[in-house]
């Protein structure tokens, strides 16, 4: 069973903060990492898919980076807003073995913005 | 809309009994998961799909059951082998073939509960 690591665990955060998490995954055999927004009593949402090393995503005020080299991957969010108050997932696609065909998720980061 | 649909949303079950989950998916994705949600833990993998007639075990199968007839439906059945069923359970689907470079779509969840 692959893993895959997601810090802080929890994170408070005021209004207008910016913040950032880390994905930790493994390295090889490596397709592709995938953030997910998930709010109380919705369902998931994917927010990027990515691939490549280097590669950098942005959709509104969140970003991501990808080191597929070294094995991780952040997320950013600039200047918080209540709204963005989510469990923030990732997961790692890799190939081989008993992985393949599937993802492994992290265990999430839960993140509260105070007004 | 499309989207998967996952009936009952809450499921009590007295020790003993087996119960089915249900999960719906309208756009004709190959691919279909269903994960459980501890707190604490990130998503794990009951089983998976990638096409009809066909299914694998996914990282925490056992005392679970599933079956794949149509495309679109992928019943979970959970059975007095699985001993610590109460827990939430997440049902996803994508596209097949993509080596993992497709999000995942998922339902809104099932919590079971057994007294």
């Amino acid at each position: 069973i692959l893993n895959v690591e997601q810090s802080p665990q929890s994170l408070h955060v005021q209004e207008g903060d910016s913040t950032n998490f880390t994905c930790s995954f493994p390295s090889s055999n490596f397709y592709a990492l995938h953030w997910y927004r998930w709010e109380t009593a919705k369902s998931p949402e994917a927010l990027f898919v990515m691939t490549l090393n280097g590669d950098e995503k942005k959709k509104g005020r969140i970003s991501a980076t990808l080191n597929t080299k070294e094995g991780y991957s952040y997320l950013y969010i600039k200047g918080s807003q209540p709204e963005d108050s989510a469990t923030y997932l990732c997961a790692s696609y890799n190939a081989g073995g008993t992985s393949y065909g599937k993802l492994t998720f992290g265990q999430g980061t839960i993140l509260t913005v105070h007004p | 809309d499309g989207g998967i649909t996952q009936s009952p949303k809450y499921l009590f079950r007295k020790e003993g009994q087996n119960v089915t989950l249900s999960c719906e998916q309208n756009l004709n994705h190959d691919a279909m998961y269903w994960y459980r949600q501890d707190p604490g833990q990130g998503l794990r993998l009951i089983y998976y799909s990638q096409i009809v007639n066909d299914f694998q075990k996914g990282d925490i199968a056992e005392g679970y059951s599933v079956s794949r007839e149509k495309k679109e439906s992928f019943p979970l059945t959970v059975t007095s082998a699985q001993k610590n069923p109460t827990a939430f359970y997440l049902c996803a689907s994508t596209r097949r073939g993509d080596r993992g470079t497709g999000e995942l779509f998922f339902g809104e969840g099932s919590r079971l509960t057994v007294l």
